[in-house]
């Protein structure tokens, strides 16, 4: 079955960029019927969406990152991508890779990856 | 953004026991809500969708229901493996938001 495998530095200097990978295995990421999201949960705290994209390249930021975030896809590689610029120590959070359809609940989702920001 | 507010925020119970989570939107979502169960280092599992129906190979003590901009969520009988936080979320437009959680723990 269609699995999601995140990876990335465990640890990122700030003001650098964290810059993280979602491989999707087990199915294509081009299917018309999915969009392809990253959300992240700080320590103890709750879920915050990032950001969605869809095969074609559409793309959907969370206005309170969208100066700071970039998401995109490869589709060669099935894996999709998320840079995070100018990061602080409140961006210290566990980032999860997710599926969802238009409209509809994250489905399937990846095991999770810590990133740290310290100097 | 369109604001979900989940209460309560925690929650003791029983095994057996039957409980309920609300989730209110602070706008109109036409039913597209999720909820989510979450265990301690793991990854969120979705178990409803569209306010009410049940994502496939979820047991069905688990239920959701919509009216208006308020949507519950429901455990039938508590099992031992349920004592996680759930999550509730609007999937109806950007940024999709979620609820601020509700941590189930043993009495």
């Amino acid at each position: 079955q269609l699995q999601l495998q995140e990876s990335g530095p465990g640890l990122v200097k700030p003001p650098e960029t964290l810059s993280l990978t979602c491989t999707v295995s087990g199915g294509s990421i081009s299917s018309t019927a999915y969009y392809w999201a990253w959300i992240r949960q700080p320590p103890g705290k709750g879920l915050e969406w990032i950001a969605s994209i869809y095969y074609s390249r559409t793309t959907y930021y969370n206005p309170s990152l969208r100066s700071r975030v970039t998401i995109f896809i490869d589709t060669s590689k099935n894996q999709f991508s998320l840079e995070l610029n100018s990061v602080t120590a409140a961006d210290t959070a566990m980032y999860f890779c997710a599926r969802h359809s238009l409209r509809g609940g994250c489905n399937i989702w990846g095991q999770g990856t810590l990133v740290t920001v310290s100097s | 953004d369109i604001q979900m507010t989940q209460s309560p925020s925690s929650l003791s119970a029983s095994v057996g026991d039957r409980v309920t989570i609300t989730c209110r939107a602070s706008e109109s979502i036409n039913n597209y809500l999720n909820w989510y169960q979450q265990r301690p280092g793991k990854a969120p599992r979705l178990l409803i969708y569209g306010a009410s129906s049940l994502q496939s190979g979820v047991p069905s003590r688990f239920s959701g229901s919509a009216s208006g901009t308020d949507f519950i969520f429901t455990i039938s009988s508590l099992q031992p493996e349920d004592f996680a936080t759930y999550y509730c979320q609007q999937s109806s437009s950007t940024p999709y938001t979620f609820g601020q959680g509700t941590k189930l723990e043993i009495k």
